[in-house]
């Protein structure tokens, strides 16, 4: 399983672009990219996920260079409602098990 | 759609005793995960069911701790003979296992466990 490695924390201003990046060094093949955000006594809730390059969709951007060994999310505008836990996971499916280790997260904080 | 529902949202048992905890994953899901989350700890990965088979157990932190998943659809994660470091939010998750790429999860929002 690919280790993942992510600041611990982060803080930003209402308003700024937020980039957090991820070290994924031992990524597999199969192994796709996703993000996760957990507020306060929530389960994490998925926002975006990739496999090579750049996804985008409404909420956030990925992206992902050619050697696949780190990932960026990138939050466009924060508001103090995007104060809370970003998680990276990187895995893949396969017919012997899908466990999927999360890391450790990185605390974001939105300042008004 | 209904979402993930996990129960009870919060669980206070004394030491030495046991508890059950139920998942009631999306419908359709067939892949089932258990995770516990410690108080400002990130997400420690428990088990996994594709179907109603748990093709790995390793990430049990003990005998104490055993899961079962009934039908391809609720699963309990039963915990015995409690002991104080078992208290957490224990949070499950469930996806559509694809043949190529990881199917988000979508998780319920936990089991508090506080074991007194």
């Amino acid at each position: 399983l690919a280790k993942t490695t992510q600041p611990i924390s982060m803080d930003s201003y209402e308003g700024q672009e937020v980039n957090i990046t991820c070290s994924h060094n031992n990524i597999a093949t199969n192994d796709y990219i996703t993000w996760y955000q957990q507020f306060p006594s929530q389960g994490p809730r998925f926002i975006i996920q990739g496999y090579k390059t750049k996804v985008t969709n409404e909420v956030a951007s990925l992206f992902i260079p050619a050697d696949r060994k780190s990932s960026t999310l990138s939050l466009p505008r924060v508001s103090l409602s995007d104060t809370a836990v970003y998680y990276c996971l990187v895995g893949s499916f396969n017919n012997a098990g899908n466990m999927l280790t999360f890391g450790g997260g990185t605390r974001l904080m939105v300042k008004p | 759609g209904a979402g993930v529902s996990q129960s009870p949202s919060n669980k206070v048992t004394e030491k030495g005793k046991d508890v059950e905890l139920r998942c009631d994953p999306i419908s359709g899901h067939t892949a089932l995960y258990w995770y516990r989350q410690s108080l400002g700890q990130g997400l420690e990965f428990l088990i996994y069911f594709q179907g109603n088979s748990a093709p790995d157990k390793s990430g049990l932190p003990s005998d104490r701790f055993s899961a079962e998943r009934t039908g391809g659809s609720v699963s309990t994660l039963t915990i015995q003979r409690t002991q104080q470091e078992d208290s957490a939010v224990y949070l499950c998750a469930s996806s559509l296992a694809g043949a190529t790429s990881i199917s988000p999860l979508h998780f319920g929002n936990g089991t508090r466990l506080t074991v007194t």
